[in-house]
């Protein structure tokens, strides 16, 4: 079982770039979630879905979108790109809404350069 | 304002017991997490207090007191692996996780 995918595990991309990062779950959770973590910083929510079809923001969503079509996919798109958003972004699920509520599985995490 | 203090950094020996404190102020509480990153790596789950008191897991425990918004992770017999990041984690009154910013543990010979 995989668990959680990320998808790239690295890029460098120019500023002004969009991007779009993959995340897919094979465990059929129905919340999942993208933070970022810079150094210095406690990981930083951007957005999250309690279940298909629903999204929200979190702590720091400017920038940010994200879509959830079905269960198992939640990519986060960066329209155009800044330095600002530079960092190693998780995605995460937990198998009820809410991340306070149980454990929270990461994936690798994408770590992510703007120039 | 919501936050979680927890040490920078930690030095501690191998076979020694180390103890990592967290203290928080949230927006309601709905249980404490702590979780476990080794350099380069994803965060991994190591446990849960949503009760005042001690949760005890192998080599490592966990203590909870809500009326003084702390917790500790305590590591026994610690070994060369347990060289890590460890963060704490507060679930808020929307059952958000607020997260410190996490402690770097150093395991020395």
């Amino acid at each position: 079982i995989a668990g959680i995918t990320q998808a790239p595990t690295s890029q460098i991309l120019a500023a002004g770039r969009r991007m779009t990062l993959r995340c897919t779950q094979d465990m059929r959770h129905n919340a999942m979630y993208w933070y970022r973590q810079d150094l210095g910083l406690g990981l930083r929510l951007i957005h999250y879905s309690n279940t298909a079809g629903t999204t929200g923001k979190g702590e720091v969503p400017d920038g940010y979108s994200v879509s959830r079509a079905n269960t198992d996919d939640f990519p986060l798109t960066l329209a155009s790109a800044v330095p600002s958003q530079t960092s190693v972004y998780f995605c995460a699920s937990s198998e009820a809404a809410g991340g306070g509520t149980g454990e929270l599985f990461f994936g690798e995490g994408s770590r992510l350069t703007v120039l | 304002g919501q936050n979680i203090d927890q040490p920078t950094e930690m030095t501690a020996t191998e076979g020694a017991i180390v103890q990592i404190n967290c203290t928080y102020q949230t927006s309601g509480f709905n249980g404490l997490f702590w979780y476990q990153q080794h350099a380069g790596e994803a965060p991994t789950f190591l446990s849960y207090n949503v009760l005042d008191g001690l949760e005890e897991k192998g080599r490592f425990s966990s203590f909870l007191s809500r009326s003084k918004g702390y917790s500790y992770l305590l590591l026994k017999e610690l070994q060369m692996k347990d060289s890590a990041s460890y963060l704490c984690a507060v679930g808020d009154s929307n059952y958000q996780l607020i997260w410190g910013a996490g402690t770097k543990l150093i395991i020395k010979p």
